[in-house]
């Protein structure tokens, strides 16, 4: 069975860094890309960027291009997002996702359960 | 990149037929098939519903249905059923490999 399984629910204090993880099973990791996906709270989906594991090719949004790093280990089949300087309003839930097919990107069809980002002081 | 275009809202009876729009620009959804929509209920984490503007994955009920003229791109839920009810997102190709979701439609069945 095709899956990703993020990591836990995290809280954290603003200034904080962090790195959630996303971990693929079931298919061939290096040749899929894995993206991320913001929903703050009773808000809508953003596209945050997407990486191939394969090669680390990475692409961001403009919105978070600078904010966070997306990463992958291909080695142990799981992609990274990760901050250095929590703020407030990185509050959110954080979904990873795959595309239907391996080396395009055009649309996710696997997501990952989520992870739940709270930042408070 | 702007988010495209929704209706906050749409609602509809059972058996009823809804459609919801996503209204892009000439530089991504006019330019390219390259739209999809999810179904995303409460809690829960998004589920591909279209995919290249016409195309339903396996699984998905031919009661959903994709369209697009110019910048906009549509769905449309026939025989709108209790478990239809959610939010529904539009998503489209930009350009340099990024992409845009939609600002998100809650469908209420009455």
């Amino acid at each position: 069975e095709v899956q990703l399984v993020q990591s836990g629910a995290e809280v954290k204090k603003p200034g904080e860094s962090l790195k959630i993880s996303c971990e693929g099973s079931g298919y061939s990791f290096s040749t899929y890309w894995i993206g991320w996906v913001r929903q703050m709270p009773g808000k809508g989906l953003e596209w945050m960027g997407i990486i191939f594991p394969g090669d680390s090719d990475t692409r961001y949004s403009p919105s978070f291009q600078g904010l966070v790093t997306i990463s992958a280990d291909k080695s142990i089949s799981t992609a990274y997002l990760q901050w250095s300087s929590l703020k407030a309003s990185d509050t959110a839930m954080y979904y990873c996702a795959r595309p239907r097919l391996p080396g395009i990107h055009n649309v996710f069809e696997v997501w990952g359960q989520g992870t739940m980002v709270t930042v408070s002081s | 990149q702007s988010a495209l275009a929704q209706p906050a809202s749409v609602s509809g009876s059972p058996g009823q037929s809804i459609t919801i729009s996503c209204t892009g620009t000439s530089s991504d959804v006019g330019t390219y098939n390259l739209v999809s929509w999810y179904q995303q209920h409460p809690g829960k984490a998004p589920r591909l519903m279209i995919y290249e503007v016409t195309k339903r994955p396996s699984g998905v009920s031919n009661r959903f249905s994709g369209s697009k003229s110019g910048n906009t791109a549509s769905l449309t839920i026939s025989g709108l059923q209790a478990e239809d009810e959610a939010d529904y997102y539009c998503y489209s190709f930009v350009g340099s490999s990024t992409y845009v979701f939609g600002t998100g439609t809650k469908v209420t069945v009455l």
